[in-house]
C-alpha cells in the first residue's frame, strides 16, 4: 500500500512566521503535488513536481514555495504566513507519466492555522 | 474559472437505494476522470475512474458514467449503505508540463440515511 504522511495533522502560526509543511512517500513516485481544501472550492493545486529538484506552479502559488531534495520528500513553504493561509493542507504523489492511468495518493492532511 | 464543476454541494439518500452524483467540465482536453471520497479527518481515496474514450466503467457499487458531448460524468452508487457518507470530488485530467495535472471540483457531502 501506498503511504504518504505529512508530518503535522495540526498546526498553529502566527502572522509572519516562515511555516515548513512536510510531505514523505514511500513507493518511489516521481510526482508530488500540494493541494489546499477550502469549504465550497474544493481542492486547488498550489504546487506540483515532477521530479527531483523540478518544480511547477499549481493555480495558486502566491505565497508559497517548495522544495523537493529528495525524491521521497516534498517541502511547502509559506514565506511569511497570512490568516488568509489557514487552510487544509493536503499532499498527493503517483507514479510517473509513464503509468499514465495510475491515481494520486493523498495525505491525511495538515490542518493549519495562521492567527 | 471553475473548470469542474459539482453543482449540488449535498445529498441525502436513504440506505438501499440509488445515490447518483454529477459533475460537470468545460475543457474538451480532460482525457481522464477520477472520482474520490473523503471522510473527515482523512485524505481523500481514489474510487473509480473512467477514460475519456469510454462512456462507462462499472467497480461493484460504484459505476461512472460520461457523456463527453455534454461534458458530464456521474457517479452511481447502488445499493448505498451508511458507510459510503462521505464528501465525494470529481477530478479531471489534462497533460501539462510534462506531467499529469488534476483539477477538481468542489465536493458533494453524501449522507445515506439508515
Amino acid at each position: 500500500d501506498v503511504k504518504v504522511t505529512q508530518s503535522s495533522r495540526y498546526l498553529v502560526k502566527r502572522t509572519g512566521e516562515k511555516v515548513f509543511l512536510e510531505c514523505v512517500q514511500d513507493m518511489d513516485h516521481e510526482n508530488m503535488f500540494w493541494y489546499r481544501q477550502d469549504p465550497g472550492l474544493g481542492l486547488r493545486l498550489i504546487y506540483f513536481s515532477y521530479d527531483v529538484k523540478m518544480k511547477e506552479k499549481g493555480d495558486i502559488p502566491e505565497g508559497y514555495s517548495v522544495s523537493r531534495e529528495k525524491k521521497e520528500r516534498f517541502s511547502l513553504i509559506l514565506e511569511s504566513a497570512s490568516t488568509n493561509q489557514t487552510s487544509m493542507y493536503l499532499c498527493a504523489s503517483r507514479p510517473g507519466t509513464r503509468y499514465s492511468n495510475q491515481p494520486q495518493h493523498f495525505g491525511d492532511g495538515t490542518r493549519l492555522s495562521i492567527l | 474559472d471553475q473548470q469542474v464543476k459539482q453543482n449540488s454541494p449535498s445529498l441525502s439518500v436513504q440506505e438501499g437505494r440509488i445515490s447518483i452524483l454529477n459533475c460537470d467540465y468545460t475543457n474538451s482536453m480532460f482525457d481522464y476522470f477520477l472520482w474520490y471520497k473523503k471522510y473527515p479527518a482523512e485524505g481523500p481515496t481514489f474510487l473509480i475512474s473512467i477514460s475519456s474514450i469510454k462512456d462507462k466503467n462499472e467497480d461493484g457499487r460504484f459505476t461512472v458514467f460520461l457523456n463527453k458531448s455534454a461534458k458530464h460524468l456521474s457517479l452511481h452508487i447502488v445499493p448505498s449503505q451508511p458507510g459510503d457518507s462521505a464528501v465525494y470530488f470529481c477530478a479531471a485530467r489534462n497533460y501539462t508540463s510534462g506531467t499529469y495535472k488534476y483539477i477538481f471540483g468542489t465536493g458533494t457531502r453524501l449522507k445515506v440515511l439508515a
